[in-house]
């Protein structure tokens, strides 16, 4: 069945560094791909999405890439900040899915000064 | 427009016990689905409905059921709760119609904790 195959955490990076989740996933036919954020005590906002292959979703700074070749859409930041201290979700519904969503298990990240 | 918004936020009970939870969805959007997080399972898929009637469902127990009211507001129900049911519980609304998969907008959960 659908699944996503997240980067094991935690992750702790100094303020300004280059941060990449792994995020790889198995599907038949061509999902759509979302990164999600959770902060703190809070639900999950969406970070950026991708509809289609070779598809660059981003926000905040951040990008993810739809490669179907390696079926992985890896979230990337060239420069993190306190304020990026999260965990995030790669998650994806496809048309065999209906409307469910598959989510990997998350990424926590933790950025010091 | 207003988020997703769910209540309530916090939530005690003891083994046995059922609850309600409730959840409004965005203005407009006709789907809602709903997901279970815990430390151990992550986020896992309880069921989604749309138009109110139910359209998917996970692999959970018959005590864990839900309904959708013609304005689009969900519940969800939990019978004879057990400490393994501890979690914080999502909301997330679409406005999907049946085509490609549509953003899912999610409420700040409600976190409930089975003694």
């Amino acid at each position: 069945g659908d699944s996503v195959t997240q980067m094991e955490g935690p992750v702790t990076l100094s303020e300004e560094a280059f941060l990449t989740i792994n995020c790889t996933y198995t599907a038949t036919g061509y999902p759509s791909l979302f990164w999600y954020v959770q902060y703190p005590g809070e639900g999950l906002q969406l970070l950026l999405k991708a509809t289609k292959a070779d598809d660059k979703g981003s926000n905040k700074g951040f990008e993810a890439t739809y490669r179907k070749e390696t079926t992985s859409f890896h979230l990337e930041k060239g420069s993190v900040q306190v304020s990026d201290s999260a965990v995030y979700f790669c998650a994806l519904s496809g048309p065999n899915t209906g409307n469910q969503f598959y989510f990997g298990t998350g990424t926590s990240l933790t950025v010091i000064p | 427009k207003a988020g997703v918004t769910q209540t309530p936020r916090y939530l005690i009970k003891t083994r046995g016990q059922q609850v309600t939870l409730s959840c409004s969805p965005i203005s407009g959007h006709r789907s809602v689905s709903w997901y279970q997080q815990t430390p151990g399972q992550g986020l896992q898929f309880l069921f989604e409905y749309f138009s109110e009637t139910q359209r998917n469902k996970g692999n959970f127990p018959g005590r864990f059921s839900g309904r959708q009211f013609s304005n689009s507001r969900s519940e969800m129900n939990v019978s004879t709760l057990e400490l393994g049911d501890s979690a914080l519980y999502l909301c997330a609304s679409s406005s999907t119609s049946g085509g490609p998969p549509e953003t899912q907008y999610f409420g700040p959960g409600t976190r409930l904790l089975v003694l």
